[in-house]
C-alpha cells in the first residue's frame, strides 16, 4: 500500500465495551508504533513492535490496553473495558529499522475513537 | 523523566517568518525532529537534526538547536496559508526508537 492505514478512521463505543483498532503498516516496514493524541495531553507512547522481538509495552497506561502484532504486520490495539479518559485518537506509525541511523515513522491518519 | 515543552499558539500573517520554540530535558537525545499534522491527518515529518548539528536548513525552514540550553527552534520564512497546522518537536535516543512530544504548537497564518 502507499502508506500507514488505520481502521475504524472513527468508533463511538460506550463506556464498558471493549474495542479494537487496526493497523496496518507500510509492506517491509518491521518497526511499528502506536501513539495516543489526547486533548491537552499532545501525544504519548504507547508500544513498540521491533521485528520478532518482544514488544516494549512502557507506555501502555493501563492493563485495559494490550496490542498484537500478527506475521510481524498487522497490528490490533485492544482496550478493554473503556472509560471515558480513553477518548483519544489513536495514531499507527511503521519504519524500516536499522542500528545507527535515522530511519523516518510514517504515521496513519488515526482512530478518533470515542467513549460515551 | 523525558519532558518536550512547546508554547501552543502561534499567530503571523502571510509571509511574514514563523519561528516555534521547542524546550527538551533528556541530555541523551540524539535526534530532534520537527513534525506537522495537518487537519483530519497523520503526521508527516518536516525535518530532523543530530544534536552534534547546530543548524539545518531545507527551503523554507531552518532548525536551530542550542543544545547547551536544550533549546530547538523552527523558523519558516514566508508563511503561507498552508502552513496553518499544528507542529509538534520530538526527540529520541537512536534513529529507530520511540519518540517524545512536545504538546503541539498550532501555527495560524492569515491572509
Amino acid at each position: 500500500g502507499a502508506g500507514v492505514s488505520q481502521s475504524p478512521s472513527n468508533k463511538v463505543t460506550e463506556k464498558g465495551k471493549d474495542v479494537e483498532l487496526r493497523c496496518d503498516p507500510i509492506s517491509g516496514h518491521t518497526a511499528l508504533y502506536w501513539y495516543r493524541q489526547s486533548l491537552g495531553q499532545g501525544l504519548e507512547f504507547l508500544i513498540y513492535f521491533q521485528g520478532n522481538s518482544a514488544p516494549d509495552k512502557s507506555g501502555l497506561p493501563s492493563d485495559r490496553f494490550s496490542a498484537e502484532r500478527t506475521g510481524g504486520s498487522v497490528s490490533t490495539l485492544t482496550i478493554q473495558r473503556t472509560q471515558q479518559e480513553d477518548s483519544a485518537v489513536y495514531l499507527c506509525a511503521s519504519s524500516l529499522s536499522s542500528t545507527g541511523f535515522l530511519y523516518e515513522q510514517y504515521f496513519g491518519p488515526g482512530t478518533r475513537l470515542t467513549v460515551t | 523523566g523525558e519532558d518536550v515543552e512547546q508554547s501552543l499558539f502561534l499567530s503571523v500573517r502571510e509571509g511574514d517568518s514563523s519561528v516555534i520554540n521547542c524546550t527538551y530535558t533528556d541530555s541523551s537525545s540524539t535526534y530532534l525532529y520537527w513534525y506537522k499534522q495537518e487537519p483530519g491527518a497523520g503526521l508527516q515529518l518536516l525535518t530532523y537534526i543530530f544534536s552534534n548539528m547546530d543548524m539545518k536548513q531545507d527551503q523554507r525552514l531552518t532548525v536551530l538547536l542550542n543544545k547547551k540550553d536544550k533549546h530547538l527552534s523552527l523558523r519558516i520564512a514566508d508563511t503561507q496559508t498552508g502552513d496553518s497546522a499544528i507542529y509538534f518537536c520530538a526527540e529520541s535516543e537512536s534513529g529507530y526508537s520511540t519518540l517524545t512530544f512536545g504538546k503541539g504548537t498550532m501555527l495560524l497564518v492569515s491572509p
